[in-house]
């Protein structure tokens, strides 16, 4: 069975552009997470996802941020503009329901911004 | 609110020694609590979790965990540390609906 698929692993970008990270979940996992791990921190959650629906995205600075999940299986999160304190790794996880039972972790994308 | 401290940033333990890492959870209800290990450039894999029942919990490679609630703590241990070991090790509570909250993390050195 493969894994939670995530996608670019390193990312350099000036700050002030554009930046995406796509994530596909393990087959039939229907809850899908972001989180933000900063340098020496565990992750943060950013946002979490019930199919196609952000039921948690309180987290995530909507400012400059955005996320989607339109068929309920992929998802794809969007930084306009990025900025210096960007830099992280993001995470990407999915876990068959919202009950925590176990979060599949994949092996993350980081973003370094100049 | 919900919070977990992991009071050992690193540890540095010999290879074939005893290993126990320390957490401790704030949560209002019945946590639900998870240790996840990460290798370097890689993403976090679970090695166990407590949801109910038994205090006592066997994970994967060789790992265990036992929930003190009077404590508040949950912390991982190993009797033999092999030099694959060494890797980060987080501690996360969470409940049944409630989003999951992660420690910062404990660096573990394995010496040969």
């Amino acid at each position: 069975e493969a894994g939670v698929v995530q996608s670019p692993r390193y990312k350099i970008i000036e700050k002030k552009q554009p930046v995406a990270f796509w994530c596909n979940p393990i087959s039939g996992h229907n809850t899908l997470y972001w989180y933000l791990q900063n340098l020496g921190q565990g992750p943060e959650l950013l946002i979490r996802y019930e199919n196609e629906e952000a039921v948690d995205d309180s987290q995530l600075p909507k400012d400059r941020f955005s996320a989607e999940r339109l068929k309920g299986v992929d998802s794809t999160l969007k930084i306009q503009p990025a900025e210096l304190g960007d830099s992280a790794v993001y995470l990407c996880a999915s876990s068959l329901d919202r009950e925590y039972n176990e979060q599949f972790f994949g092996p993350g994308t980081r973003l370094t911004v100049l | 609110a919900q919070s977990v401290t992991q009071p050992d940033i690193h540890i540095t333990v010999s290879e074939g020694a005893s290993l126990e890492l320390r957490c401790n959870y704030s949560y209002g209800a019945t946590p639900y609590l998870f240790w996840y290990v990460q290798s370097p450039g890689q993403g976090l894999q679970l090695l166990l979790k407590y949801f109910s029942g038994d205090t006592l919990v066997q994970g994967i490679k060789g790992f265990e965990a036992e929930f003190k609630r009077s404590q508040s703590s949950f912390n991982l241990r190993k009797p033999s540390v092999h030099w694959s070991d060494a890797a980060e090790y987080f501690c996360a509570v969470g409940g049944n609906g409630n989003k999951l909250v992660f420690g910062a993390g404990t660096i573990l050195r394995v010496k040969s």
